[in-house]
């Protein structure tokens, strides 16, 4: 079946340092794949996603580019702020049974210290 | 942010008894579905639904059941609630989008959250 594998956490970080956090995927046809955020006590918020092969989404300066060659969608920033620290979400969406399934990977916990 | 609102926003809740959780939305959206969130687990579907009266299974379904008579509102209901439900849980819609060249794409959307504690 399809999965996600995210870099577990939690991954702590100091305030301007550059920021990567893994995610590859396993997914029989031909997946979208998206960056979600959460900050405590919220839902999900979509970060940013990507549709097709060697697109790259972005927002907010986070940036993520669809690798079908390593079947990756790694995440990445070039400064972290305080803000920043949140759990972050990889996922995929595929067309399965009539309806887009979206899975998850496990979330990663990002902590940005002054 | 989509117009998703669920509640109640917290409950607890006592083994045996009968919850529902709503959620509502002002997007129009077609599809629209529940989730919950376990440390360790992410995000697991229990279920969907496609349209009004349309719904299906997702992969936790076992006691749980949903309802979606107006396209706004989609009721989760845990008949007899037990600790192993104890969770949050995540209301989502979507449409689908068809882009350039055919290809099918569907966003989700996610409400606040419901925190449930079944004692």
């Amino acid at each position: 079946g399809d999965s996600v594998t995210q870099m577990e956490g939690p991954v702590t970080l100091s305030e301007e340092a550059f920021l990567t956090i893994n995610c590859t995927y396993t997914a029989t046809g031909y997946p979208s794949l998206f960056w979600y955020v959460q900050y405590p006590g919220e839902g999900l918020q979509l970060l940013l996603k990507a549709t097709k092969a060697d697109d790259k989404g972005s927002n907010k300066g986070f940036e993520a580019t669809y690798r079908k060659e390593t079947t990756s969608f790694h995440l990445e920033k070039g400064s972290v702020q305080v803000s920043d620290s949140a759990v972050y979400f990889c996922a995929l969406s595929v067309l399965s049974g009539g309806y887009q399934k979206v899975t998850f990977g496990t979330g990663t916990k990002l902590q940005v210290i002054p | 942010d989509a117009g998703i609102t669920q509640s109640p926003r917290h409950k607890v809740t006592e083994t045996g008894t009968p919850v529902t959780l709503r959620c509502h939305q002002t997007e129009n959206h077609r599809y629209m579905y529940w989730y919950r969130q376990d440390p360790g687990h992410g995000l697991r579907l229990i279920h969907y639904s496609y349209g009004v009266k349309d719904t299906d299974k997702g992969e936790v379904s076992d006691g749980y059941s949903v309802s979606r008579s107006k396209t706004e509102d989609f009721l989760l209901t845990l008949e007899s609630a037990t600790s192993s439900q104890t969770s949050v849980y995540f209301c989502a819609i979507s449409d689908l989008q068809v882009l350039a060249g055919g290809h099918e794409q569907e966003t989700q959307y996610f409400g606040p959250g419901t925190r449930l504690l079944v004692l």
